[in-house]
């Protein structure tokens, strides 16, 4: 149980190009999804909390109109990086908290390797 | 905010050693998880672990809350365990990661 996709797994795409990443809970429901960052060889960044049906909330230093985030339902948020550059190239990572524990475990997806040229 | 300190940085083992890694935290913590993160990325939940003791097979960890610390055992390692290992922590929900260990496995 507790499944997380993201897809695409992998996107390289032009500079100046818009890329949009997909992070589904396959069986379980979350109101709450994280989008991370991780450059190579380095530890994983905390970027925004993706709250269902509300603005998500974003780490400082993230730019919230680059990097679009929705929270559509229960089972879907989405990361659009707006006007790519190649500065944006990274392995994007999303995790969710199921509804229901008691306690906050993170379950994560398998990343999104973006790279823009 | 909390900040996290993993060691050792690396670690290199020859398979069918043994091996502790340990993660210092800064302040309380409600929440304490580790993973392996694989060659592919994908990181790979290993314990929720708080306080306590746990154990899953050839792996287990230790969180003593009261002094901010958690050890993660890896008994009789095999090649596969090779990767980084994260620990992550948080006071409400926002998990801090430490840097990670890189564990390399030789046959």
């Amino acid at each position: 149980g507790a499944v997380v996709s993201q897809h695409p797994s992998r996107v390289i795409c032009k500079s100046g190009t818009s890329v949009k990443i997909e992070c589904r809970s396959l069986d379980f429901q979350a109101t709450t999804m994280f989008w991370y960052r991780q450059f190579p060889k380095q530890s994983l960044m905390l970027m925004a909390t993706s709250n269902e049906g509300s603005k998500a909330t974003y780490e400082q230093g993230v730019e919230k109109d680059k990097f679009l985030i929705n929270h559509a339902s229960l089972t879907l948020s989405t990361l659009t990086v707006t006007s790519a550059h190649p500065e944006d190239s990274s392995f994007y990572i999303c995790s969710a908290i199921p509804i229901g524990i008691s306690y906050n475990e993170q379950f994560f997806g398998p990343g999104t390797r973006l790279t823009v040229l | 905010g909390i900040q996290v300190e993993q060691s050792p940085p690396d670690l290199i083992l020859q398979e069918g050693a043994n091996s502790t890694l340990r993660c210092n935290f800064s302040d309380s913590v409600n929440n304490l998880q580790w993973f392996h993160q694989n060659p592919w990325g994908q990181l790979i939940n290993l314990f929720y672990i708080p306080s306590g003791t746990k154990q899953n097979g050839r792996l287990s960890a230790t969180t003593v809350a009261t002094e901010r610390y958690s050890l993660l055992y890896i008994s009789s390692s095999q090649t596969t365990d090779s990767g980084v290992y994260f620990c992550a922590v948080s006071g409400y929900s926002t998990l801090t990661f430490g840097k990670g260990t890189m564990l390399l496995v030789s046959p």
